[in-house]
């Protein structure tokens, strides 16, 4: 049975490009997490999906970051005009349904390196 | 300030020898407490979930304990093996998950 899925597992990028990332969840999720982990820390909540709007962004750093789930499946999570700072493993996780009752399951996370 | 503390930040033990965990925790009202083992490279995989009225729960040589009085929760691991080499991570959810950093174990045979 295929987990929670994140592409690309490694992504190098200069100073003020834009980045993508993916994430495909366990099938039959509606719920869908983005988080942030910086080295040595646990992962920081940045926002999410019920379906396809975005229940709560308020972990979002700043409006250079942006996340879409346009069909309630796939999601992905934009940085514009990236930062040093913003190297970091983005993790995603996915659950049945959100809330508290619910287990999430993470991906392997993409893993941000700006230079 | 983190709402989630986890202590120590690493340790060493010996494979087959226990050792303890700890997480002391701010974030109130809390629906329940989780502690996720993450190896490197990997993300976190659930090992026990408590609810606030839950003392105890265990998961194979994995046995963590909630005082919600004291707002404190530890990891007991028992009989450490080397594949039990991983970052532990406590976290609190009320409707959205708080991290610890995570302790560090490294088990050497």
């Amino acid at each position: 049975g295929a987990g929670v899925s994140q592409t690309p597992s490694n992504k190098v990028t200069e100073k003020g490009k834009y980045v993508e990332l993916r994430c495909d969840p366990i099938s039959g999720h509606t719920a869908l997490y983005w988080y942030r982990q910086s080295l040595g820390q646990g992962p920081e909540f940045l926002i999410y999906f019920q379906g396809t709007g975005a229940a709560d962004d308020s972990g979002l750093p700043n409006d250079r970051f942006f996340a879409v789930r346009p069909e309630g499946s796939v999601s992905t999570l934009k940085i514009q005009r990236t930062e040093r700072g913003d190297s970091a493993v983005y993790l995603c996780a996915s659950s049945f349904l959100p809330g508290d009752s619910y287990e999430q399951y993470f991906g392997p996370g993409t893993r941000l390196t700006v230079t | 300030k983190n709402q989630v503390e986890q202590s120590p930040q690493s340790l060493i033990i010996l494979e087959g020898k226990n050792c303890t965990l700890q997480c002391n925790y701010t974030v109130s009202p809390f629906s329940n407490l989780r502690w996720y083992k993450q190896d490197t490279g990997r993300g976190p995989v659930s090992l026990t979930i408590m609810t606030f009225s839950e003392n105890t729960k265990s998961n194979g040589r994995y046995t963590a304990t909630l005082d919600a009085d004291t707002k404190q929760s530890s990891l007991h691991i028992t009989a450490s093996q080397l594949s039990d080499s991983a970052s532990y991570i406590c976290v609190v959810s009320h409707y959205k998950l708080s991290f610890g950093a995570g302790t560090t174990v490294t088990v050497r045979a």
